[in-house]
């Protein structure tokens, strides 16, 4: 089936920092990523839709400045939380897909910002 | 406006002790719906994409149907490796993006 990597699985940082998410899809193209982002015990927060090439959208109460969202390429989207802060604690999940196929998940970062 | 609700939230059940669990949807033109599993701390896993009114998907013990309003998962048999939270899902516009349900939490005993 269809893989993808996300990369770091877990990061520890302190508040201020700036955080870097990768996410690959290794045996596809995607035309379209998603992230995601996840509470304990709670389901899926579409967080941001990226399309290779052109700029993210967001969802409705998502800062776009404090979530910067990159798809450079078809197998690669980043999502970089900047100046995190301990309320942006959380499990972030990226997608990919390709038209007219389900969305495939990574595994997933967990973000904890002291 | 376009919802999907999942039930039971948990579910607990021995070895052996089959059962469905329910996910029911109100969406305007349904371009599929999908059950994806999820272990603690980790992404989504792709199960099943389900298109029409009377279709059905097996994979193993899972077996999804689909009618005009819910979808069902069944689990025949389960073993303790299929405790997981099942998620199902359904795209609300053209470009992909999906609705979640809360999910069901799957605990099999053994």
């Amino acid at each position: 089936g269809a893989v993808v990597s996300q990369h770091p699985s877990r990061v520890i940082c302190k508040s201020g920092t700036s955080v870097k998410i990768e996410c690959r899809s290794l045996d596809f193209q995607a035309t379209t990523m998603f992230w995601y982002r996840q509470f304990p015990k709670k389901s899926l927060m579409l967080m941001a839709t990226s399309n290779e090439g052109s700029k993210a959208t967001y969802e409705q109460g998502v800062e776009k400045d404090k979530f910067l969202i990159n798809h450079a390429s078809l197998t690669l989207s980043t999502l970089t939380v900047t100046s995190a802060h301990p309320e942006d604690s959380s499990f972030y999940i990226c997608s990919a897909s390709r038209v007219g196929q389900p969305q495939h998940f990574g595994d997933g970062t967990r973000l904890s910002i002291l | 406006e376009d919802q999907v609700t999942q039930s039971p939230e948990a579910l607990r059940l021995q070895e052996g002790e089959s059962s469905s669990l329910n996910c029911s949807y109100t969406v305007s033109g349904l371009r599929g719906l999908f059950w994806y599993r999820q272990d603690p701390g980790k992404g989504p896993e792709f199960l099943f994409t389900l298109y029409s009114a009377g279709e059905e998907k097996e994979k193993e013990r899972l077996k999804a149907t689909l009618t005009k309003k819910e979808s069902f998962l069944h689990i025949t048999a389960p073993k303790p490796e299929d405790s997981a939270t099942y998620l199902c899902a359904v795209p609300y516009n053209q470009g992909g993006k999906l609705i979640f349900g809360q999910g069901t939490e799957l605990s099999v005993k053994p």
